[in-house]
C-alpha cells in the first residue's frame, strides 16, 4: 500500500506569506493528524480529524493556521500569515481503527520542513 | 495529564556494543507506550509498542522495551549496535481515550566504527 505522502518535502518564505501544506493518509485510514517539530525539541500534536471532522485541535498554536479535510481524504494546513516561529518540520499521520490510536499505531509521512524567513 | 521526558539528546555507542536509550512517562492512567524511530530524511517508523500485555516488548530490527511500572519507565535497549541503527528514536504515550500520541523530544544515537 502507499504510505502517508506529504508535499511539498520543503517550502521557503517569507515573513508574512501563506503557505498551504498537504497531507495524503493512506488510504482507507479515517484518522488522520498533523504533528509539528520545532528544530531539537518534541513532536508537538496539532489537530486530529476523523474523516472530515476536526475531533480535537487543542495543539493548533492560533488563528493563522487553518486545517481541512474535506471529504474526508486528503487534508491541507494553511498558515496565513506566517510568522518566524512557524519554522519546523510539519509531520502528518494517518491510522486505521476509527477508536484509539494505541491499537493502531501511527503512520507517519516524510514532514515538510518549513522555513519562514 | 501525560507526558514523556527522554533522557539524553545524543548517545554515541560503539558499533557493537549496548544501546541503552531512556524513557521515563508520567501517565494518572496505565499507558500505552511506544518507540518510533526516524532515519534521515524520511517519517517516524514504528519500532514497537507496549498495551498492558507483557511488560517486556520485542520489536523490530533486535530492539526490546522493558515497562517497568514502579519506576514510570520504558527503556529501549538493543544488545549490540549496528551502524544502520544511527537514527533519531522517540519514545511517546497515548492519552487517555488513546486519540492523541504525546511524544518525547528525542534522542539521536550515533553508533561509531
Amino acid at each position: 500500500e502507499a504510505g502517508v505522502t506529504q508535499f511539498p518535502s520543503h517550502s521557503v518564505i517569507e515573513k508574512g506569506q501563506t503557505v498551504t501544506l498537504r497531507c495524503d493518509p493512506i488510504s482507507g485510514h479515517d484518522n488522520l493528524y498533523w504533528y509539528r517539530r520545532v528544530m531539537g525539541k518534541e513532536i508537538k500534536f496539532l489537530l486530529h480529524f476523523v474523516k472530515e471532522s476536526k475531533q480535537d485541535e487543542s495543539g493548533m498554536p492560533n488563528n493563522r493556521f487553518l486545517a481541512e479535510r474535506t471529504g474526508g481524504t486528503y487534508s491541507t494546513l494553511k498558515v496565513q500569515p506566517a510568522e518566524l516561529e512557524d519554522s519546523g518540520v510539519y509531520f502528518c499521520a494517518s491510522s486505521q481503527d476509527p477508536m484509539s490510536s494505541y491499537n493502531s499505531p501511527l503512520h507517519f509521512g516524510n514532514g515538510t520542513r518549513l522555513t519562514v524567513t | 495529564a501525560q507526558s514523556v521526558t527522554q533522557l539524553g539528546s545524543h548517545v554515541s555507542v560503539s558499533e557493537g556494543a549496548l544501546v541503552l536509550l531512556r524513557c521515563n512517562y508520567s501517565s494518572s492512567v496505565p499507558p500505552y507506550l511506544f518507540w518510533y524511530v526516524q532515519y534521515p530524511n524520511q517519517g517516524l517508523q514504528l519500532l514497537l509498542k507496549y498495551t498492558s500485555a507483557a511488560t517486556l516488548v520485542k520489536g523490530i530490527n533486535g530492539f526490546e522495551a522493558e515497562f517497568k511500572k514502579s519506576e514510570t519507565s520504558f527503556h529501549l535497549t538493543k544488545p549490540s549496535a549496528h551502524m544502520s541503527d544511527a537514527a533519531e528514536y522517540f519514545c511517546a504515550v497515548t492519552t487517555t481515550g488513546g486519540f492523541k500520541t504525546i511524544f518525547g523530544a528525542g534522542t539521536r544515537l550515533f553508533v561509531k566504527a
